[in-house]
């Protein structure tokens, strides 16, 4: 596609409930990170992907947090058990080449409200 | 059109020494400017964030500047040391708040500390 598309656009649901949020990169783009951002704030990195490789999840707040990317394209993250404090923006970014390119160009985010 | 531009794109300096980084951006309206560290094989870390009144911020041996007037910001590395080589990311916020362009990255300067 032309650019980074998120599905929803904006999630609202209760203390408790499982929510997963849909990320879809640019096609040609190896890279893709989730980034949470709460109001005001720039983004905080969660976890990031090289194809279908999770080399880095240390930003996940919790267990309660995962992310997948089976085929190396469309990436899932899910968040089990949600609670208030993960109220936020939820953005995905998509980068060309690891480690050639840092540009990120990231999609119009999910906006989660944890009631 | 919203742009952040670093320089140098890389750069190579002896352990010990100092060094700073460049940021120019062209944001509007603009809300905030963060720098992030990125090791290879690692996701992007947030070393300082600042806002429009903010002109200086320190995190350790790192220290921020901001000049919104001219739309310029530098990290300054004192001491470096054999851990600071790595990308480092400007990335700046627009006070849109949302959207795919509420965040413009730069594409960041690649530093490397020699022994």
């Amino acid at each position: 596609g032309a650019g980074v598309s998120q599905s929803p656009r904006y999630k609202v649901t209760k203390r408790g409930q499982d929510v997963t949020l849909r990320c879809d990169p640019i096609s040609s783009h190896a890279t893709l990170y989730w980034y949470q951002q709460a109001l005001g704030q720039g983004p905080e990195f969660l976890t990031y992907f090289n194809y279908e490789a999770q080399p880095d999840k240390s930003g996940l707040p919790s267990d309660r947090f995962s992310a997948e990317r089976p085929e190396g394209s469309i990436s899932t993250l899910t968040i089990q058990r949600t609670e208030q404090r993960d109220s936020a923006m939820y953005r995905c970014a998509s980068s060309p080449l690891p480690g050639v390119d840092n540009e990120q160009f990231f999609g119009p985010g999910t906006r989660l409200t944890v009631l | 059109k919203n742009q952040v531009e670093q320089s140098p794109q890389s750069l190579i300096i002896l352990e010990g020494k100092n060094c700073t980084l460049q940021c120019n951006y062209t944001v509007s309206p603009f809300s905030n400017l963060r720098w992030y560290k990125q090791d290879t094989g690692r996701g992007p870390v947030s070393l300082t964030i600042m806002t429009f009144s903010e002109n200086t911020k320190s995190n350790g041996r790192y220290t921020a500047t901001l000049d919104a007037d001219t739309k310029q910001s530098s990290l300054h590395i004192t001491a470096s040391q054999l851990s600071d080589s790595a990308s480092y990311i400007c990335v700046v916020s627009a006070g849109s708040g949302g959207g795919a362009d509420g965040l413009t990255f730069g594409k960041g300067t690649h530093l490397i500390i020699q022994p």
